[in-house]
């Protein structure tokens, strides 16, 4: 079965810092691109960042650009988010997503999230 | 950056009614780069349509989309009780980056 699996998680201050991960199985993790996309209590969807198949290349939203990391270990069919300087407004469901191969772009894999929360 | 505006941000509507769900980008965005989801409450969202017209695996057929350029249009033939919900259009562009509209809902009149 394909699937991604988020964790990491939590609550954390203002300021402060996680790192999120994202387990991939099912599918040959490294042909395929990864984003994370997130959605705040009640709000719609908000892309965050991506990353191709091998690392070399990514991209991420204004809004989390110079605060965030995203990386993968192929190896170990994983994906990651590293956050800091956390906001109030970085709170948010945090889904990881698998991007489709060929010239489209669209995420046809999500996981189910994993919540962040940041709050003094 | 693009941004994609969809209206009307709620459709009320009964089952085997039409559903028409329009997204306007603010630059002209590549077909094969536009797509659009479904999410319920409590889920994940879900590919319907990429490339602007291609159904995704496992979309039943009264899915469709179409457009072009600024306007696309994503309309459901006739709704069933489970295609209520919220729907989303995605672009990717050229700085290799994505955004999201805002959502319509799609709710049981």
């Amino acid at each position: 079965e394909v699937q991604l699996v988020e964790s990491g998680g939590g609550v954390v201050r203002p300021g402060g810092s996680l790192r999120l991960s994202c387990a991939a199985s099912g599918f040959t993790f490294d042909d395929y691109g990864m984003s994370w996309v997130r959605q705040a209590p009640g709000k719609g969807l908000e892309w965050v960042s991506g990353i191709n198949w091998n690392g070399g290349s990514t991209g991420y939203a204004d809004s989390v650009k110079g605060r965030s990391t995203i990386s993968r270990d192929n190896a170990k069919n994983s994906l990651y988010l590293q956050m800091n300087s956390l906001r109030a407004e970085d709170t948010a469901l945090y889904h990881c997503a698998r991007v489709t191969v060929g010239a489209v772009a669209a995420f046809d894999i999500w996981g189910q999230g994993t919540m962040v929360t940041v709050s003094s | 950056e693009i941004v994609l505006t969809q209206s009307p941000v709620t459709l009320s509507l009964s089952p085997g009614e039409r559903a028409t769900l329009s997204c306007r980008a603010s630059q002209s965005v590549s077909s094969n780069y536009l797509a659009w989801y479904q999410q319920k409450p409590g889920q994940a969202p879900r590919l319907l349509i990429y490339a602007a017209s291609s159904r995704a695996t496992g979309i039943p057929d009264r899915f469709s989309g179409s457009g072009s350029g600024t306007d696309f249009t994503l309309t459901i033939s006739r709704l069933e009780p489970e295609d209520f919900a919220v729907y989303y259009c995605q672009q990717y562009d050229s700085s290799h980056t994505w955004t999201f509209g805002q959502g319509t809902k799609v709710e049981i009149k």
